[in-house]
C-alpha cells in the first residue's frame, strides 16, 4: 500500500536560516512519482516539484533544493535562507503506478518563518 | 498553460441545500479529474476520480448519492453536495489529470453551510 509520512506536524525558522522538510513514503511498485506542493494561506496549491523513481539525481532550483534517496525511501525538501513568503504548508505526495494519475498525500507540515 | 479554474471559490448556504462546484481546465482537455476535500489543518483526502463520459469512481466512505459528479466534457467536471450539512463544510478543491502522472489543481472552494 502507498504512504506518504511527514512527520514534522509545524516547523518555526526564524528568517534566513535554512530549513529541511522531511518526506519518506512506502510503495511497492519500483515506478512512481514524488511531488512537493505548497500551499500558501490562499489555499491554492502550488507544484514544487515532480521526481520519477529513476533519478535520483538530487535538484536544486534557486533556494530550494531536494534530496532523494530511494535506499531509505525519502525525498526530504531543503529551503535555504527562508524567507517569510514561504510561510505555507508543504505537502509531499506520492502516485503510482505509472498512468494511474492518483496522488496520495502526506499529512502536511506546515512551515512558519518568523521576521 | 494547465490552468485549471473552480467556481465558486468560496460558498454559503443553508444547511439541506444543494450546491454545485465547477471545475474547468482552460488551456487544455482533461480526461480524468480529481476531487478533494481538506479539512481546517488537514491533508487533502480525494473523494472520487471523474472520467469523461463514464461514471466517478468513489473513494471508501465517500457517499455517492451525497456528492454527484458529472465530467460531461473533457473540460468540465462538476460536484454537487446534495442536501448539505454542516459537517460538509470543507475546502474541495479538483484536479485535472496532465501526462507523467501529473496534475494540475485548481484554487478550491471554501463551503459552509450554516
Amino acid at each position: 500500500a502507498q504512504k506518504v509520512t511527514q512527520a514534522q506536524t509545524e516547523i518555526s525558522v526564524v528568517e534566513k536560516e535554512d530549513v529541511t522538510l522531511d518526506c519518506v513514503y512506502e510503495t511497492r511498485d519500483t515506478t512512481y512519482y514524488l511531488f512537493w506542493y505548497k500551499q500558501p494561506p490562499s489555499g491554492e496549491l502550488v507544484f514544487l516539484i515532480r521526481r520519477n523513481s529513476f533519478d535520483e539525481q538530487n535538484e536544486i532550483s534557486g533556494r530550494y533544493s531536494w534530496n532523494f534517496q530511494k535506499s531509505t525511501s525519502s525525498f526530504n525538501f531543503t529551503i535555504t535562507a527562508s524567507q517569510v513568503v514561504d510561510s505555507a504548508v508543504y505537502f509531499c505526495a506520492l502516485s503510482e503506478p505509472l498512468g494511474a494519475n492518483n496522488l496520495f498525500f502526506g499529512t502536511g507540515t506546515r512551515l512558519t518563518v518568523i521576521p | 498553460g494547465a490552468v485549471v479554474s473552480q467556481h465558486p471559490s468560496w460558498v454559503i448556504c443553508k444547511s439541506g441545500t444543494s450546491v454545485k462546484i465547477e471545475c474547468r481546465s482552460l488551456d487544455f482537455q482533461a480526461t480524468t479529474m480529481f476531487w478533494y476535500r481538506q479539512f481546517p489543518k488537514q491533508s487533502l483526502m480525494l473523494m472520487a476520480t471523474s472520467n469523461e463520459g463514464s461514471k466517478a469512481t468513489y473513494e471508501q466512505g465517500v457517499e455517492k448519492d451525497k456528492f454527484l459528479i458529472n465530467h460531461a466534457s473533457l473540460t468540465l467536471s462538476t460536484l454537487t453536495v446534495t442536501s448539505a450539512h454542516p459537517e460538509d463544510s470543507s475546502f474541495y478543491i479538483c484536479s485535472a489529470g496532465g501526462g507523467l502522472n501529473e496534475q494540475f489543481f485548481g484554487p478550491g472552494t471554501r463551503l459552509t453551510v450554516l
